[in-house]
């Protein structure tokens, strides 16, 4: 089974500046996928950023980036230029690589990210 | 295109009751996952359906019970409803050759 740990429970940011919320995770599987989702107060959980194990290079996308460290088992998500509109829930995330037969998510606990005027 | 829509959006229910939950996917996905959201145990997975199918069961108990239609609509039900069965339920949707999920607004239920 695998295992998703975020251990920032919460963290604040100043507008504009950078921010970085950890998540590790257990498995014993070499193919797989990470994903960090957002859930803002309105409850909709928002797909932030994805990674693919087999690929090295890390994801970004906007102000989104993503530190995989395929051994390390580790994937953090950095914000840069925070904005007010960040704040929310964000949740890391894994799913095992199937071949399309299995869409089962295994989330962490979150990270409640509050970005500060 | 339009989202993964859910209803009802709230949902207040007595213990011992049942309840049905709807999920729309979106046009032209055909599977779709349930997740439980509380406070104490997080983001759960419930069931995910293909194409008619289970195809995986997350470890919840038989009064969880879903299906999925020919129109890739699919339904959650829960029956004898306890207490801490309130949370709010989520449904998600992937096309086909893909990996993203994409979430509906969630049924928030309250079991009294």
């Amino acid at each position: 089974a695998q295992t998703v740990t975020q251990s920032q429970p919460e963290m604040s940011v100043q507008e504009a500046e950078t921010v970085t919320l950890s998540c590790t995770y257990d498995t014993s599987e070499n193919n797989y996928y990470l994903f960090w989702y957002k859930q803002p107060p309105s409850r909709q959980m928002i797909l932030v950023i994805r990674q693919e194990a087999y690929k090295q290079q890390n994801a970004t996308e906007n102000r989104f980036s993503v530190n995989f460290q395929k051994a390390a088992k580790s994937f953090s998500l950095k914000i840069s230029d925070s904005q007010l509109g960040d704040t929310a829930m964000y949740f890391c995330a894994f799913m095992k690589h199937s071949g399309g037969s299995n869409y089962k998510l295994t989330f962490g606990k979150g990270t409640l990210l509050t970005v500060n005027p | 295109k339009a989202g993964v829509t859910q209803t009802p959006r709230y949902l207040i229910k007595t213990r011992g009751q049942q309840v049905t939950l709807s999920c729309s996917p979106i046009s032209g996905h055909r599977s779709v996952s349930w997740y439980q959201q509380t406070p104490g145990q997080g983001l759960q997975f419930l069931f995910e359906y293909f194409s008619e199918t289970q195809r995986n069961k997350g470890n919840f108990p038989g009064r969880f019970s879903g299906r999925q239609f020919s129109n890739s609509r699919s339904e959650m039900n829960v029956s004898t409803l306890e207490l801490g069965d309130s949370a709010l339920y989520l449904c998600a949707s992937t096309p086909s050759g893909s990996y993203e999920q994409y979430f509906g607004p969630g049924t928030r239920l309250t079991v009294t």
